[in-house]
């Protein structure tokens, strides 16, 4: 039931690209993305909705496949703050808000 | 958003004991669960708290072991029970408001059993 993160750890240069992907065996009703920095609680970055939307902010965004039951998450022109875990938190039982947590990707950003 | 606030932040207890961990919201909030974090590893969801009533467990968890309260909607208990060297892990809360909205993390409970 856990959701599955690609790739586990990525190792990146300060402006490289990203990307973190999120897959589903079961059908989904939303998709969460966190961050979470050694020590710290879990910050949210963004939510998706079934219906294929995609979400951003600044240089990270989201994407959501319902039909595939997967999720990307895009981060562009990375920067040193962006290093840390990445989990994506998938809801399969609509309004319930609970959430099922892949096993993370590690981000490392060098200069 | 929403401020949540843990204690203890740590403890390190005797095997055999119980440790009570308190998480308090600092506004009103729908929903408010409890997880478990290896270090380095994903968060496992204990439960789901009720305000009012029993809470909800995940499969592998049960309320002889990790009891719960909520007494209301800002405030909510993880009893530990009973400790072993196999609880020692990081606990966290978290809380969310009605509708498709994000989740609010405590900074967690780092917790030894020695």
């Amino acid at each position: 039931q856990q959701p599955v993160q690609s790739p586990q750890a990525v190792i990146l240069r300060e402006g490289e690209d990203a990307v973190i992907n999120c897959s589903s065996s079961k059908a989904l009703y939303s998709v969460h993305w966190y961050r979470q920095k050694h020590g710290e609680a879990p910050v949210f970055l963004m939510i998706l909705l079934k219906g294929g939307e995609q979400k951003g902010h600044d240089k990270i965004s989201a994407s959501f496949n319902e039909k595939k039951q997967q999720s990307s998450l895009y981060l562009t022109a990375s920067q040193l703050s962006y290093s840390g875990t990445y989990f994506c938190g998938t809801e399969i039982i609509q309004g319930a808000q609970k959430l099922v947590f892949g096993q993370g990707t590690r981000l490392t950003i060098n200069p | 958003s929403a401020v949540i606030s843990q204690k203890p932040s740590r403890d390190i207890c005797q095997r055999g004991t119980s440790l009570t961990i308190q998480c308090q919201v600092d506004s009103q909030v729908t929903m408010m669960f409890w997880y478990r974090q290896q270090p380095g590893q994903s968060l496992t969801l204990i439960a789901t708290a009720n305000q009012g009533s029993e809470a909800t467990y995940e499969s592998g968890f049960v309320i002889d072991k990790f009891p719960i309260s909520r007494p209301n909607l800002t405030f909510s208990t993880l009893t530990v029970s009973n400790m072993s060297p196999e609880d020692s892990s990081i606990y966290l809360c978290s809380a969310s408001r009605q509708g498709n909205t994000e989740a609010f993390f405590g900074q967690g409970t780092r917790l030894t059993v020695v």
